[in-house]
């Protein structure tokens, strides 16, 4: 079975602060994604990567970065957290080709404060 | 634009009656189509796809789904629902006219499914 770990389920942190939220998968996927989910907006999508050191936007993109320096290890990055940032984060990954499944982890839940 | 609605906000059902979970999309060529359920503080599972071919199409734990291009819709189906169904259904839609190897999907809002004992 496809394994994406999300390092944190559980994260708070301070207003300013620089955020790192980690994400592995184990099943040499070309494709990592990052949703954000809010209650009543569903899953939107922050970036996603198709290949080592690649990236692209996704729909809401301002105020995070990306980075993806191996093939299973795509990690997200708040340049300076603010409260509107509170969310559950989603990681996913999926094989190339546009009818793969994608496959998620657990989530983190951060909370700024 | 791509688009995905769930025009329900929740649906509750009795335990052992049928269920519908309803997903409607646009798109400008053909859709590939998802449904993902989301169990509490859980990430998404994947429970079925359609891409092509016949438009029922079954999927984990007894769901299916019916694929009705002239309605474009896309319901998610279980003939007996469980208590243990209860949970999040998230439909994903990705435009089949747009190449390129990644497949970036648009997801509805969500449906809370309460099945009741």
């Amino acid at each position: 079975d496809v394994k994406v770990t999300q390092s944190s389920r559980y994260l708070v942190k301070r207003t300013g602060e620089k955020v790192f939220l980690e994400c592995v998968q184990d099943m040499d996927h070309e494709n990592m994604f990052w949703y954000r989910q809010d209650p009543g907006l569903g899953l939107r999508l922050i970036y996603f990567s198709y290949d080592v050191k690649m990236k692209e936007k996704g729909d809401i993109p301002e105020g995070y970065s990306v980075s993806r320096e191996k093939k299973e290890r795509f990690s997200l990055i708040l340049e300076s957290a603010s409260t509107n940032q509170t969310s559950m984060y989603l990681c996913a990954s999926s094989q190339g080709g546009s009818n793969q499944p994608q496959h998620f982890g657990d989530g983190t839940r951060l909370s700024i404060l | 634009a791509q688009s995905v609605a769930q025009p329900e906000d929740q649906v509750n059902v009795a335990e052992g009656n049928p269920l519908t979970v309803k997903c409607t999309y646009s798109v400008s060529g053909n859709p590939y189509l998802f449904w993902y359920v989301q169990y509490p503080n859980r990430g998404l599972q994947f429970l079925l796809k359609y891409i092509t071919g016949d438009n029922l199409v079954k999927g984990s734990y007894g769901f299916e789904a019916e694929f009705n291009k002239s309605q474009t819709s896309f319901h998610l189906k279980k003939p007996s629902a469980l208590v243990s169904d209860s949970a999040l259904y998230f439909c994903a839609v990705r435009d089949g006219h747009y190449g390129g190897a990644t497949n970036k999907l648009i997801f509805g809002t969500g449906t809370l499914l309460a099945v009741q004992p």
